[in-house]
């Protein structure tokens, strides 16, 4: 079975500045790999995703991820963060073969300082 | 689209009072899911229905819970009794077939058990 690890609980930044959030996958063969992004009082919503093709997607507000088979990562980044993006991030992976129900890490909790 | 619609949005009971919680995936997708959301146990599958069939409630926390898709545009998830751990964020999701769908979370039921 899949699994999905976000190795960090919570990832300050200062406004203006750079981020990564951090996303390993354990499953056998290339998976389905998503980015979701929950605010306060919200539902999760999709920041981006993929499954074929490029390994650099690009996705909403500005964010990117990069699939890096080799060290089973999907880490989402963004060049300069703003206020806004305060929430909370969840990397979720689907098996490519099977049911297609969807594994979610624990997320990690952004927090943007001015 | 409204997207995934869940009613109501907050609810107060007391232990050993049954509650139930509805959805309204969106039109047209094939998968209903529900989920519970804890600080402790982060974002848990509680059942999913598939063409308005219950395909895996291996998450039900037990036979308290159930849940019901009588039709393809409505699902229920019903606590009976309710106990003060079941307090908790309940999300129902929809999607379209396919593992590299996006899932659509609707904006979440805020249980507080008394």
């Amino acid at each position: 079975a899949q699994s999905v690890t976000q190795p960090d609980i919570h990832i300050t930044v200062s406004e203006g500045a750079s981020l990564e959030l951090r996303c390993n996958y354990s499953y056998g063969a290339t998976p389905y790999l998503f980015w979701y992004v929950q605010s306060p009082g919200q539902g999760l919503q999709l920041l981006l995703k993929y499954f074929s093709g490029d390994t650099l997607v690009q996705g909403i507000k500005g964010f990117e991820a990069e699939f890096k088979r080799s060290q089973s990562s999907f880490n989402l980044r963004k060049p300069s963060v703003h206020w806004s993006d305060a929430a909370e991030y969840f990397c979720a992976v689907v098996a490519s073969g099977g049911s297609y129900i969807p594994t979610f890490g624990r997320g990690t909790s952004l927090i943007v300082h001015p | 689209d409204a997207g995934v619609i869940q009613s109501p949005r907050h609810e107060v009971t007391e232990m050993g009072q049954e509650v139930t919680l509805r959805c309204k995936p969106i039109s047209g997708h094939d998968y209903l899911f529900w989920y519970r959301q804890t600080m402790m146990r982060g974002l848990e599958l509680l059942i999913y229905f598939n063409n308005n069939v219950p395909i895996d409630d291996s998450g039900m926390p037990e036979d308290r819970f159930s849940a019901k898709m009588p039709n393809a545009s409505f699902s229920t998830l019903k606590i009976q009794p309710s106990e003060p751990r079941d307090s908790a964020v309940y999300f129902c999701a929809s999607r379209l077939r396919g593992g590299s769908e996006t899932q659509y979370f609707g904006p979440g039921t805020r249980l507080l058990v008394l």
